[in-house]
């Protein structure tokens, strides 16, 4: 069975500072997809960057990077020069079907 | 297109009641799943179809829910006999599966449903 774990149910950052939100899975699987979405309140699920198992490379958009360590199954999200619309959900998630981690809820403070 | 559309948006109703919600994927989509969420959790996978195809169902899933996509478009998903556990927010996502299928899922808005 596929699992994921999100260890830290609740984060804050302060407007401009870096976070980096944790992320573990379970899988015998040895080519796989890595998501994560991002859930704004009350507002519907969106991408935010995804890596394939099989690219060492780690996956970077914009502000957003990843830490992919395929031996620990590690995925850990890192968000640079935070903004008050990164509030949100986090979601990590596994392929395929997709499964989704419990969640961690960042806040940025001004 | 206009995306991922979900209804009813919202949907209360007393327990023992049957209830139904509809997705309608991106056209061009042939995979589409259902995924439930409560309050503060992530989704929890529910089924997914390939076109028609129910390729894939939760072994959590109750025996009161069904899911259909009688011609690979829309597709619906009924609770029977519902239960005040059911009070949930139902996701519908569609994704493509082609040779550039990267897995990305593109999510409605959601079906909040309340058992009284």
């Amino acid at each position: 069975a596929q699992t994921v774990t999100q260890s830290q149910p609740e984060m804050s950052v302060q407007e401009a500072e870096t976070v980096t939100l944790s992320c573990t899975y379970d899988t015998s699987e040895s080519n796989y997809y890595l998501f994560w979405y991002k859930q704004p309140p009350s507002r519907q699920m969106i991408l935010v960057i995804r890596q394939e198992a099989y690219k060492q490379q780690n996956a970077t958009e914009n502000r957003f990077s990843v830490n992919f360590q395929k031996a620990a199954k590690s995925f850990s999200l890192k968000i640079s020069d935070s903004q008050l619309g990164d509030t949100a959900m986090y979601f990590c998630a596994f392929m395929n079907p997709p499964h989704f981690g419990a969640g961690t809820r960042l806040t940025v403070k001004p | 297109d206009t995306g991922v559309s979900q209804n009813p948006r919202h949907k209360i109703t007393k327990r023992g009641q049957n209830v139904t919600f509809r997705c309608d994927p991106i056209s061009e989509h042939n995979r589409l799943y259902w995924y439930r969420q409560t309050l503060g959790q992530g989704p929890e996978f529910l089924t997914y179809f390939q076109n028609e195809a129910q390729l894939e169902k939760s072994r959590l899933l109750s025996d009161r829910f069904s899911a259909e996509r009688p011609k690979g478009s829309f597709s619906t998903l009924e609770i029977q006999r519902t239960e005040q556990g059911d009070s949930a927010m139902y996701l519908c996502a569609s994704s493509r599966r082609d040779p550039s299928f990267t897995g990305e899922l593109f999510f409605g808005e959601g079906s909040r449903l309340t058992v009284l």
